[in-house]
């Protein structure tokens, strides 16, 4: 299948500190990526739709200015956690769908995550 | 509340049958996923239905589909020790150009012997 690959798969930064992670598609052009947010032990958030060439859709309650998305290229989206604190420690986990419609656009492809801890 | 939900935790004996429920409320969702995550890891999807099936079989996996009570249950047969994890039942919902997958809490499976 079709892989998707995250870095890094971890990252230790100081507050106050940004921290770009990179979501790339390997194997296809992924128009569209999404970006999810996973505390421990609890379900996956869906933060926000990268759309390559546009601006990113934020879920509500999630802040643009902190969480940047960039989705520069058909292959790679990259999101940047600004002026980063301890409660923005999570596992972070990107995910792109192979182009089309129907059954071909069924599957989400995941990353393996990034985990960010803020110390 | 959730929108999509599922019970926490489920604890098989290893050979029995696992059945991991799930209920979601947009009528209007085209496919409905499941997926397993390991320890620290990612997603790996293990089966999908389309909205218009009443089950799925894939080898030790039946996925079983009731739309008129929007429930979704992943039943995984003789169960391994391998098959611990978090189950997560997803939906795919559509915003305007583009489709979004909606995660339930995740159903942690444990196996004991």
């Amino acid at each position: 299948g079709a892989v998707v690959s995250q870095h890094p798969s971890w990252v230790i930064c100081k507050s106050g500190t940004s921290v770009k992670i990179e979501c790339r598609s390997l194997d296809f052009q992924a128009t569209t990526m999404f970006w999810y947010r996973q505390f421990p032990k609890q379900s996956l958030m869906l933060m926000a739709t990268s759309n390559e060439g546009s601006k990113a859709t934020y879920e509500q309650g999630v802040e643009k200015d902190k969480f940047l998305i960039n989705h520069a290229s058909l292959t790679l989206s990259t999101l940047t956690v600004t002026s980063a604190h301890p409660e923005d420690s999570s596992f972070y986990i990107c995910s792109a769908r192979l182009p089309g419609i129907g059954e071909r656009n069924t599957e989400a492809f995941f990353g393996q995550g990034t985990r960010l801890t803020v110390v | 509340g959730e929108d999509v939900e599922q019970s926490l935790f489920l604890s098989v004996r290893e050979g029995d049958s696992s059945v991991i429920n799930c209920t979601y409320t947009d009528s209007s969702s085209t496919y409905l996923y499941w997926y397993k995550q390991e320890p620290g890891a990612g997603l790996q999807l293990l089966t999908y239905i389309f909205s218009n099936m009443d089950m799925k079989q894939d080898q030790r996996l039946t996925v079983l589909l009731n739309k008129k009570d929007k429930h979704l249950s992943l039943r995984i047969a003789d169960t391994q020790t391998g098959d611990s994890a978090i189950y997560f039942c997803a939906e795919s919902r559509r915003y305007s150009s583009a489709s979004k997958i909606i995660f339930g809490s995740g159903t942690r499976l444990s196996i004991r012997p």
